[in-house]
Parts: structure tokens; sequence; C-alpha cells
């Protein structure tokens, strides 16, 4: 079946850049979407791209798709304390569909 | 922007007894609405598909009988966990389909249910 696949743990320094990775199954996808979770709390969408392109930047955040290897990326730059959570990658068929959430990656972030 | 809420947000019940969760969308109409459930650690894993008007199309593994899905209107729908166990403890956590808007998918805050 469908399946979307994360690291499961991240540290980095505050300041550094982060890099979160996440491969996906399902070739027919098309769109991908990166959520966060803060403990105890619910999902927040941070962004999402569509299938036909390979980058997105929205300020801090970088998305970036490799629809041939099904590869699927999110880069934090100039990573804050406040930043850790742990961070979804997720995608569907289209627009409304459920999503197939991978495992979640835990971001930690030290001063 | 879209806002989904979820009542109660925590809950703990007896072993045995039942528990209804509400998922509303509160700026907008949605006649689809998603129920997942996230274990600790774990990623959310969808239970089922709530139509207004309809039955839920429930995925497989899920017992319907257990996990009652009622979609009465076009910004409520309501999970009802029928005699509840402790393996049912989990965090529940419904989206709903903004059908105005490309379809796109805003979640609720989730509800986290203790079962004793």
């Amino acid at each position: 079946g469908e399946d979307v696949e994360q690291s499961l743990f991240l540290s980095v320094r505050e300041g550094d850049s982060s890099v979160i990775n996440c491969t996906y199954t399902d070739s027919s996808s098309t769109y991908l979407y990166w959520y966060k979770q803060e403990p105890g709390a619910g999902l927040q969408l941070l962004t999402y791209i569509f299938s036909n392109m390979d980058m997105k930047q929205d300020q801090r955040l970088t998305v970036l798709l490799n629809k041939k290897d099904k590869h699927l990326s999110l880069r934090i730059a100039d990573t804050q304390t406040g930043d850790s959570a742990i961070y979804f990658c997720a995608d569907a068929h289209q627009a409304g569909t459920a999503l197939i959430f991978g495992k979640g990656t835990t971001l930690s972030v030290s001063s | 922007g879209a806002v989904v809420s979820q009542h109660p947000s925590w809950v703990i019940c007896k072993s045995g007894t039942s528990v209804k969760i509400e998922c509303r969308s509160l700026d907008f109409q949605a006649t689809t609405m998603f129920w997942y459930r996230q274990f600790p650690k774990q990623s959310l894993m969808l239970m089922a598909t709530s139509n207004e008007g309809s039955k839920a199309t429930y995925e497989q593994g899920v017992e319907k009988d257990k996990f009652l899905i009622n979609h009465a209107s076009l910004t409520l729908s309501t999970l009802t966990v029928t005699s509840a166990h402790p393996e049912d403890s989990s965090f529940y956590i419904c989206s709903a389909r903004d059908e105005a808007n490309l379809g796109e998918q805003y979640f609720g805050p989730g509800t986290r249910l203790t079962v004793t």
C-alpha cells in the first residue's frame, strides 16, 4: 500500500539549518504537505507543494521535491529553539482527500 | 482563515462507558470530514471519512460499531467511542474539507482520550 517514510530524529544547534527528509511511494500523489506538531497540540500546516513543482520557498522554509525519486525535503533556515517539534510529511492524491502521513521527525534544537 | 474546533480537548472516562467527540468547521461548510487517530510517538492513521447526510466510510481494521460517526450537518461531525477500553486511549484528530477553497483540508486541535 501507500507509504510515507521519514527519519525519526534530527538534532541541530540554534542558528544552523535543518533538513528533514521524506520519501513516498505513491507516484500519483499530487499534493505533498509538511505539518508541525508541538507537544500535546494539533497539527499546524507549514507548507505544501504541488507535484508539478520542484521547489517552494516560504520565508525560512524551503521545500524541495524530486518527483523521479519520490523524495521530499523541508529545509528550515536559521533554526530556532521554537522550531523544536515533530514534523510530519504527508501526501494526497488531490486536495481534500485523506492524507497519508509519515511517522514524523522529532526536531530538537539546542542553544 | 478556516478554523476547525474539537470538543472536548481532553477527556478521561472509565472502561465500558461511551465518549462523544465533536468536530466543527467554524467558518466554512464541510461535506467531508476525516477522523484520524494518533498513538504516542506515532503517525496519524486515518480511521474514517465522514460524509454529510450519508454513512461514514471506515478504513480497514476500524470497527464501525465501536467508533460511531455521525455527520448530521455541514459543520459538525461526531465520533462516539462506544464501550471504551484502555487500548482506545489515544489522540483523536479531525479534519474538514473546505470545498469553497479547492477542497483544502484543515485540522482540528485534537482530543486526548484516556480510558481508565
